[in-house]
């Protein structure tokens, strides 16, 4: 049983370009979720999504977008890319109130 | 707002020494506080979760402590190994199934 996967592994981007990252959640969870980790800190809350809507979001600008798919797969979509955008994204699925599984992540390089 | 703080943020022990890392919530409304280990570059690996009615949780080595009316949780490493160097987070639920987390401490376990 596969857990939960992200694409690509890693990319590189230069500022004022748009990126598209991917995240297939684990079999039987539902509700995916994005966050952001700079290097050195701790992950932050992007948004998450739920039943093809966003529920809940972070303090992030609407540069920052997203969508899940009706087999609950999910896209994070980061257009007019700044240097502060560099950050290993992850993704994290889950289903009801149980935890949170954690993908291994996408590192965004911006130049 | 909640705000989780650890510390210390990195520590460096030789093999065989018994460790706490600690970490600190600023809102005692919680129903759990989970405790991840990261890999560098990697996702997060849940480690253990602790439910707001207990006290402790216990996994192999690892032992957590939470005291919610001081807001504090202590995660206990008993023998450490060169295995167990990682980052380890500590997060607390921010709203439906959302987490906020603090910045890790980085550990360091050399032979």
């Amino acid at each position: 049983d596969a857990g939960v996967t992200q694409s690509p592994t890693h990319l590189i981007k230069t500022r004022g370009q748009q990126v598209t990252l991917r995240c297939s959640p684990k079999s039987g969870h539902d509700t995916v979720s994005w966050y952001q980790q700079a290097l050195g800190q701790g992950p932050q809350f992007i948004f998450q999504y739920y039943e093809e809507e966003e529920r809940q979001r972070g303090n992030f600008p609407d540069r920052f977008s997203g969508h899940q798919y009706p087999n609950y797969s999910s896209e994070l979509n980061v257009n007019a890319l700044l240097l502060g955008d560099s950050a290993l994204y992850l993704c994290a699925s889950s289903v009801g109130t149980q935890p949170q599984h954690f993908g291994d992540g996408t590192r965004l390089s911006i130049l | 707002k909640q705000e989780v703080t650890q510390i210390p943020a990195a520590l460096s022990v030789p093999e065989g020494e018994n460790l706490v890392l600690n970490c600190s919530f600023t809102d005692s409304a919680i129903y759990n506080l989970q405790w991840f280990r990261q890999d560098p570059g990697k996702g997060l690996t849940s480690l253990l979760l602790i439910q707001s009615s207990q006290r402790e949780q216990t996994s192999g080595r690892l032992n957590a402590s939470l005291d919610k009316s001081s807001g504090r949780s202590t995660l206990y490493i008993a023998a450490s190994q060169p295995g167990d160097s990682a980052t380890y987070l500590c997060a607390v639920p921010g709203g439906y199934n959302k987490l906020i987390f603090g910045a890790g401490t980085r550990l360091a376990v050399h032979p």
